[in-house]
């Protein structure tokens, strides 16, 4: 299976920060790597696919970069609606795996 | 619309037996994959496996294996995740997801079925 490390596990920020949030995987995998966003209660939404294709409807301040082991998602200008847990997910094999995501609090 | 609508939130005993759905409507239910995730309370998203209902063939995470059965109606276009005998462990957030080829995501999410096991 393929172990997704993500980091940080949480971050405190302010709106108009940039962030960045990484996953490395235990192999390659190609740009076999989506993004997903949760709010409280809600399901996930999809904002990143195929490592940096940017999903119809995201607002173009989330970005995503990377192939092989190394991903990055960035928000280049956080927003109040940002706040949220972050997920990568490995689509290269299966089982798929998600990361432990990354929790973006307000500071 | 392409939605998945999921069933609601169970309530059951250890040793008790369930079984969850998930209606697909607006695409063709057939002709894709569908995952089931699970969420423990607090925690992150797990995949659990795939079911494709146009054959029923199924791949299961080696987590859940043997833990979970996936099946599927197509006729009513419906997918299941059931359990023959419940353990409090299983007390989570199920979400059912459609596979999209094209991108290798999950992209449509049902709303998300909360399962509690307790005596």
């Amino acid at each position: 299976d393929i172990q997704m490390t993500q980091s940080p596990s949480s971050l405190s920020a302010s709106v108009g920060d940039r962030v960045t949030i990484t996953c490395r995987a235990s192999q390659s995998m190609s740009r076999y790597l989506n993004w997903y966003q949760q709010k409280p209660g809600k399901a996930p939404k999809l904002l990143i696919f195929g490592a940096s294709s940017l999903q119809s409807g995201v607002p173009s301040r989330f970005s995503g970069s990377g192939s092989g082991t190394d991903f990055t998602l960035t928000i280049s200008s956080l927003q109040v609606e940002d706040f949220a847990t972050y997920y990568c997910l490995q689509s290269y094999s299966i089982p798929w795996t998600f990361g432990q995501g990354t929790k973006v609090e307000i500071k | 619309e392409v939605q998945l609508v999921q069933s609601g939130a169970e309530l059951r005993k250890p040793g008790e037996s369930l079984k969850i759905s998930c209606k697909g409507s607006g695409y063709s239910f057939t002709s894709f994959w569908l995952a089931w995730v699970r969420q423990m309370p607090g925690k992150g998203l797990e995949w659990m496996g795939i079911i494709y209902p146009g054959d029923s063939e199924t791949r299961y995470s080696p987590s859940f294996q043997g833990q979970v059965t996936f099946s599927a109606d197509k006729s009513i276009s419906t997918a299941y995740l059931q359990w023959s005998g419940l353990k409090a462990s299983d007390t989570a957030m199920y979400y059912c997801a459609r596979q999209d080829v094209a991108t290798d995501s999950l992209y449509i999410w049902g709303q998300g079925t909360m399962v509690t096991v307790s005596s």
